[in-house]
């Protein structure tokens, strides 16, 4: 069900960089719609990260990062930390659809 | 802090109907939009639709046509979302989050409602 196809788990160790890749198609990224990112603690409501493929919302930290090329976004995490375990959703808007679509989900393991 | 307060867990039998209750700030009622998210047990987040509170018009998705209605209650500054014809699939966490027309992104959010679809 979910339009923008991410993988389903990361991982680093303390202090590493990862980055999660989010790929869409033609009528979403492709057609340039935004892409922002959301991390989502399980029994927390899913936080605004990055919005419009690159800015930090106030209070962010610069540790994350959002980039894009063509149909393809990512958002990297650098200097990894323990808290930044979570499930890490990508979403835009998909004009075929009319309606905004999000990722599948990928779960970030700090090891 | 703009916050989005949800109402509690739900239990439904199949075929039932539930609404789902979202209280936001005068502010946020009055200015904003809200959209409707819900996210099924291992699958990714799913839109449902949005409602601007201020005049109460809708924008469903196309998945949810004829199924969902989303209301509001002006009076106390609370959004609703209604689903019927419920079947075990609809199984999930229901989140209502602040939109800004113009802007595609969502913040903040609720903290979900947990529909459960059991006989």
């Amino acid at each position: 069900q979910s339009v923008l196809t991410q993988p389903p788990s990361v991982s680093g160790a303390p202090g590493q960089r990862v980055t999660i890749s989010c790929t869409g198609s033609s009528s979403n990224i492709g057609a340039g719609f935004h892409v922002h990112w959301y991390q989502h603690l399980p029994g927390t409501a899913p936080k605004l990260l990055i919005y419009d493929n690159i800015s930090r919302p106030s209070g962010v930290p610069d540790r994350f990062s959002g980039s894009k090329s063509g149909t393809s976004v990512s958002l990297a995490i650098s200097g990894l930390q323990a808290e930044d375990e979570a499930d890490y959703y990508c979403q835009s808007y998909d004009n075929s659809l009319s309606g905004y679509v999000f990722g599948t989900g990928t779960k970030v393991t700090v090891l | 802090q703009v916050q989005l307060v949800q109402s509690g867990a739900e239990v439904e039998k199949p075929g039932a109907s539930v609404k789902v209750s979202c209280k936001a700030s005068e502010d946020t009622f009055s200015n904003y939009y809200i959209h409707w998210v819900r996210q099924a047990p291992g699958q990714g987040p799913e839109w449902m639709g949005v409602i601007n509170p201020r005049i109460g018009s809708t924008n469903y998705a196309q998945k949810f046509l004829g199924r969902v209605s989303m209301t509001r209650d002006t009076s106390t500054s609370t959004v609703y979302m209604e689903l019927s014809s419920l079947r075990s699939e609809d199984t999930a966490i229901y989140y209502c989050a602040r939109g800004t027309l113009g802007l595609n992104w969502f913040d903040p959010w609720g903290r979900g409602t947990l529909v459960t679809v059991s006989s």
